[in-house]
């Protein structure tokens, strides 16, 4: 069974600071990863996938890396604004999505 | 549809009631998923299906749920004589293939009072 694991499980951070958000998994044998975000009393909102095959992936000021073999996978928001608060959950993808914890960040302004 | 659409999006219901979730999932999306997500944790598998079929309903709780997908495009969860502890939110999730990306819906907040 897939373990997920997220680092820290919350963070509090002032405006313009860049945030690095870590998730460690157990199982390698996964085809993608993705990053979502989770807004309070919302759904899931996909943030970046990383393919097995790729080390990492670029949407605007997110950056997430993959390193498969030793199970981690982080994301780094760059000058954070207070609108990125919110949940961030890293899923590994094998057979089907497995879920960590979530990282609560808040964005002071 | 644009997205995957999951209705209702709230649902009050009593001790030992019987209810249904509705997904409607992107059109052409083969892999439909359900999840369910209590209060401050991720979420939690509960069956997935390729097409028609239930290719894994391990993570169903216990035999109060079932869930269908008979046209191979929406599905329902159904839950029997429901409990306070089946209170939570509720998310499905459709894919059009193995490596591709998760799309969520909003999700149903269960409330059984």
């Amino acid at each position: 069974k897939q373990e997920v694991t997220q680092i820290p499980a919350a963070l509090s951070v002032p405006e313009g600071e860049n945030l690095v958000l870590n998730c460690s998994f157990t199982d390698s044998a996964i085809y993608n990863l993705q990053w979502f975000r989770q807004d309070p009393g919302k759904g899931l909102t996909s943030l970046l996938l990383i393919q097995s095959s790729q080390r990492e992936q670029t949407s605007g000021r997110l950056n997430a890396s993959l390193d498969k073999s030793s199970g981690r996978s982080t994301l780094y928001i760059a000058a954070s604004q207070p609108g990125d608060s919110a949940t961030y959950l890293c899923a590994p993808k094998g057979y089907k999505l497995s879920f960590g914890a979530g990282t609560t960040v808040t964005v002071r302004a | 549809g644009a997205g995957v659409s999951q209705t209702p999006s709230n649902k009050v219901t009593e001790k030992g009631k019987y209810v249904e979730l509705r997904c409607d999932p992107i059109s052409g999306h083969t892999a439909l998923y359900w999840y369910r997500q209590s209060l401050g944790q991720g979420p939690e598998f509960l069956i997935y299906f390729q097409g028609t079929g239930a290719a894994d309903d391990s993570g169903l709780p216990n035999d109060r749920f079932f869930a269908v997908r008979p046209e191979g495009s929406v599905s329902t969860l159904k839950i029997q004589r429901t409990e306070r502890g089946d209170s939570a939110v509720y998310l499905c999730a459709s894919s059009p293939r193995t490596d591709y990306g998760y799309t969520f819906g909003s999700g149903t907040r269960l409330t059984v009072v």
